[in-house]
C-alpha cells in the first residue's frame, strides 16, 4: 500500500508558501521526500528517520509524526525552480521504499 | 547530471523486437533499481540488485529481464513488449540496501522514455 499525498497539484505566485502532506496505513520507519522536475531525474531533497524529526533544507523542510505514520514537507517564500512533482517514499521494515503518486507544484511569477 | 545515466534516452519499439535499456553510475555504489514510472501512477519497484546480486524481482513479467555485470552497470533487456508497457523506466544507485529502509538514499538517472506500438 503506497502512501497517499495529498494535495495532488497545487498551483502558487512566486513567495507564496505550500505544505504537501503524505501518510501512510503502514509503520513508517522512515520518510524520505524527493522532486521531479519535467522530462528530469527525480533528485533527493530530505530523509527523516525518526518520528517528530523536522529537516531543513534552504527554504524547503520537512516533518515526520511517526505516531500519526504522516510527513509533510513546507515549502516558504516559493521561487519559480521549486515547479515540479514532488514525492514522499514510505521506508517499511525491509530496505523498500514505497513511493506516492506524487503532487504537482507549479510556481507562477 | 546526477551521477546516474541512462541509454537511450528515449526508444520507440514494436512488440516483437528485442531492445536493452542501460544504466551506468560512478559514484561507488552498490545496490541498483530499475523502476517503473506511467503517467498518474506511483513509481513501481520493478527489479533490486545489491552487489551484482539480485535481491528483488517485484513481480515483474517475464519479458521484462534485468542484467547486472557489475556494480556500476544495470541493464534490463526487453522482448516482445506489450503496449501498456509504455512508460518512463527509471534506474536509480544506492550506496548500499539498508533494513529497516533508513538511509537507502536513491540517486536516480533522467530515464528511458519507451514507447511499444
Amino acid at each position: 500500500q503506497q502512501p497517499v499525498q495529498s494535495p495532488q497539484a497545487v498551483i502558487l505566485r512566486e513567495g507564496e508558501d505550500a505544505v504537501i502532506n503524505c501518510s501512510s496505513s503502514k509503520a513508517l520507519y522512515s520518510v524520505h521526500w524527493y522532486r521531479q522536475k519535467h522530462g528530469e531525474a527525480p533528485v533527493f531533497l530530505m530523509i527523516l528517520l525518526k518520528g517528530g524529526e523536522q529537516k531543513g533544507h534552504e527554504k524547503i523542510s520537512a516533518s515526520f509524526n511517526e505516531k500519526k505514520q504522516q510527513s509533510s514537507l513546507y515549502l516558504t517564500a516559493s521561487q519559480l525552480s521549486y515547479s515540479g512533482t514532488y514525492f514522499c517514499g514510505g521506508g517499511g521494515s525491509n530496505y523498500k521504499l514505497t513511493f506516492g503518486k506524487g503532487t504537482l507544484l507549479t510556481v507562477n511569477p | 547530471e546526477t551521477g546516474v545515466t541512462q541509454t537511450p534516452r528515449h526508444l520507440v519499439m514494436g512488440m516483437t523486437n528485442k531492445k536493452s535499456l542501460k544504466c551506468e553510475q560512478h559514484l561507488g555504489h552498490n545496490a541498483m533499481y530499475w523502476y517503473k514510472q506511467s503517467a498518474k501512477k506511483p513509481l513501481e519497484l520493478m527489479f533490486v540488485y545489491n552487489f551484482k546480486e539480485q535481491t528483488e524481482n517485484n513481480s515483474v513479467p517475464s519479458r521484462f529481464s534485468p542484467e547486472c555485470p557489475n556494480s556500476s552497470h544495470l541493464f534490463l533487456h526487453l522482448h516482445t513488449l506489450q503496449p501498456e508497457d509504455s512508460a518512463l523506466y527509471l534506474c536509480a544507485s544506492s550506496l548500499e540496501l539498508r533494513s529497516p529502509s533508513g538511509a537507502n538514499v536513491l540517486t536516480f538517472g533522467a530515464g528511458s522514455r519507451l514507447t511499444v506500438l
